[in-house]
């Protein structure tokens, strides 16, 4: 059975440095792309970026480039989502989810973790 | 703000049909990209529900179904049940942004 599990929720000041995890089993998590995407508070659904853990080939949203940093272990089969000075618009759930590819360019998220609440807050 | 535009609301009474569009562009939807819907309920992770523009994943009743004209898709959820009550998304990949991967506006989705 293909599962995703996320770290717990976390609760940060903001400037302070965060990384989040994203646990893949039950398939070949090298063979697999991990995708991560935020939810604000009330808010819809919005794709952050993707990482190939095979080869840690990463894209980014333009919305997200340079704000976050999305890596992956496969040794232990974790994909990682990083802050490095985080701010209070930084809060929300984090979703990692399996990219199902059909095309180039083109996918569907098939498996997603449980998300994981951060709250930045002085 | 995205670039694939849903109802914030829709409602139906119990056993009706409702339809939610996802309206997009030329670089999207128009362009012959796939349109790809997800529920999500209450309190949850979102749930693939259609993919491939009409297809359903195993497990998925078919009560639901989706269809893509032009720059637009739609889901249908057919007989409406209280348990359909939730968020419900559209996604899609558009050209325009870098090979990004986009979801809609989201559609809030009452049985009355």
């Amino acid at each position: 059975e293909v599962q995703l599990v996320q770290s717990g929720a976390e609760v940060k000041k903001p400037g302070e440095s965060l990384k989040i995890s994203c646990k893949g089993s039950g398939y070949s998590f090298t063979s697999y792309w991990i995708g991560w995407v935020r939810q604000m508070p009330g808010k819809g659904l919005e794709w952050m970026g993707i990482i190939y853990p095979g080869d840690s080939d990463t894209r980014y949203s333009p919305s997200f480039q340079g704000q976050v940093t999305i890596s992956a272990d496969k040794s232990i089969s974790t994909a990682y989502l990083q802050w490095s000075s985080l701010k209070a618009s930084d809060t929300a759930m984090y979703y990692c989810a399996r990219p199902a590819w059909f095309g180039e360019y083109e996918y569907y998220f098939d498996y997603w973790g449980q998300g994981t609440l951060v709250t930045v807050s002085s | 703000q995205s670039v694939l535009t849903q109802p914030p609301s829709v409602s139906g009474a119990p056993g009706q049909r409702v339809t939610i569009s996802c309206t997009g562009s030329s670089s999207n939807i128009g362009a012959g990209y796939d349109v790809h819907w997800y529920q999500q309920l209450p309190g949850t992770a979102p749930k693939l529900l259609i993919y491939g523009n009409s297809n359903r994943p195993s497990g998925v009743p078919d009560r639901f179904s989706g269809s893509k004209s032009g720059t637009s898709a739609s889901l249908a959820i057919t007989g409406l049940q209280a348990e359909d009550e939730a968020d419900y998304y559209c996604q899609s990949y558009d050209s325009s942004l870098s090979g990004s991967n986009v979801f809609g506006t989201g559609t809030k989705v009452t049985v009355l």
